[in-house]
């Protein structure tokens, strides 16, 4: 069963690009991966998902190797309202039915 | 359109009351989940429902209940509160389509539960 392993802060500027790697070692064939953005008080939010290969939209790109087991989120030009939480989750399309999340990446941009 | 509505926001609770959260959605997703997080830290799946009438129970059901009399509604039950139940609880729902579940859940804004 996969688990997803990312790091625990980051920090970055304003203009920036930040990329944040989340590691799924056990991921199986038929799993995506998904990331979330949570504020302060706020419920998380989704961002992007994929399963191979790059997939890009309006916020971010989503960068997913060959072998499926990392996977990096790419955020364009940060912003101070980036500072945020960022959650990598497995989801494991099998009957179990499960939702395999990381620990998050508090991700701070400074002016 | 609201999404995701849970009451109450907030809740000071005295240990050994019984408690329950609500959690409604509008967007007809079959998938609803109550997760909590404690300060600081990451989510965890309490209980789940595939869609009405089933619920399951994920990485920390201990101390809580579930019902899922319909499509909208997913309350959370605490039957006897304790103080290490302090947390903010988070109800989410998604769409599962034939391939199963997608990844893209729509979380409430959760509520901030205080047991003394």
């Amino acid at each position: 069963l996969a688990k997803t392993t990312q790091p625990i802060s980051m920090d970055s500027y304003e203009g920036q690009e930040v990329n944040i790697t989340c590691s799924h070692n056990n991921i199986a064939t038929n799993d995506y991966i998904t990331w979330y953005q949570q504020f302060p008080s706020q419920g998380p939010r989704f961002i992007i998902q994929g399963y191979k290969t790059k997939v890009t939209n309006e916020v971010a790109s989503l960068f997913i190797p060959a072998d499926r087991k990392s996977s990096t989120l790419s955020l364009p030009r940060v912003s101070l309202s980036d500072t945020a939480v960022y959650y990598c989750l497995v989801v494991v399309m099998d009957s179990n039915y499960q939702l395999i999340w990381g620990a998050g990446t508090k991700l701070i941009i400074k002016p | 359109i609201a999404g995701i509505t849970q009451a109450p926001t907030s809740q000071i609770l005295a240990a050994g009351r019984r408690m329950t959260l609500r959690c409604t959605q509008d967007m007809r997703h079959n998938a609803m989940y109550w997760y909590r997080q404690d300060l600081g830290l990451g989510l965890r799946l309490i209980h789940y429902s595939n869609t009405a009438g089933t619920t399951g129970k994920g990485e920390v059901p201990d101390g809580y209940s579930v019902s899922r009399a319909n499509t909208d509604d997913f309350p959370l039950t605490l039957a006897s509160a304790v103080p290490s139940q302090t947390s903010v609880y988070f109800c989410a729902s998604s769409w599962t389509g034939n391939r199963g579940l997608t990844g893209e859940l729509f979380f409430g804004e959760g509520s901030r539960l205080t047991v003394l």
